[in-house]
């Protein structure tokens, strides 16, 4: 089942903050974070596991509610670089990983 | 370590002819999975393979077809194609398979007339 984004899209001048939501219908082992920017392959942010805590890269941070089945990414104080397609893969124990259809995220000046 | 690479990079085929794209893992990677991305469709999963074995298969048609040799090289092949298979095909590597992170390569860009 793939998870479900929200927004689809957002548009953010520099220095302001983000929330991307990513829910599933199932119960939920881990949550992963990729970013892919336009004509690039997605690269991993981070990675949340179930009964593990809030983590962080830069000013990019995740949260994850097992009992929701929700993650957040947080990106605060937003950078011309943050700019690119946010995707939430999910695991649910030993299967594959299930991507989201992405939030894009716009950063202008 | 060299990163996840994949040839070719681009290619162009018409409707009916077969196609067989080439990924190369991480060193050490042993799990290989490929991912379809089209616009507005995100990352839909095709396959997962583990030790020369096919561990988990997304919802394609048979026409997807994969293998991944003793070195953990990977090769997926399209058959009979069709203008819809157009899109970006990502192959991605991790340790162990299942839900571990995965590590992507530049993609393949089929375009299909």
């Amino acid at each position: 089942q793939q998870p479900v984004q929200s927004p689809q899209a957002v548009i953010l001048r520099e220095g302001e903050d983000a929330v991307i939501n990513c829910s599933s219908s199932k119960a939920l082992y881990s949550v992963h974070w990729y970013r892919q920017k336009h004509g690039e392959a997605p690269v991993f942010l981070m990675i949340l596991l179930k009964g593990g805590e809030q983590k962080g890269h830069e000013k990019i941070s995740a949260s994850f509610n097992e009992k929701k089945q929700q993650s957040s990414l947080y990106l605060t104080a937003s950078q011309l670089s943050y700019s690119g397609t946010y995707f939430c893969g999910t695991a649910s124990g030993n299967t594959p990983l299930v991507f989201g259809k992405g939030t894009r995220l716009s950063v202008i000046a | 370590k060299a990163g996840v690479t994949q040839t070719p990079r681009y290619l162009i085929k018409t409707r009916g002819q077969q196609v067989t794209l080439s990924c190369s893992p991480i060193s050490g990677h042993r799990s290989v999975s490929w991912y379809q991305q089209t616009p507005g469709q995100g990352l839909q999963f095709l396959f997962e393979y583990f030790s020369e074995t096919q561990r988990n298969k997304g919802n394609f048609p048979g026409r997807f077809s994969g293998r991944q040799f003793s070195n953990s090289r990977s090769e997926m092949n399209v058959s009979t194609l069709e203008l819809g298979d157009s899109a970006l095909y990502l192959c991605a590597s991790s340790l162990a398979q299942g839900g571990e992170t995965q590590y992507f390569g530049p993609g393949t860009r089929l375009l299909v007339l």
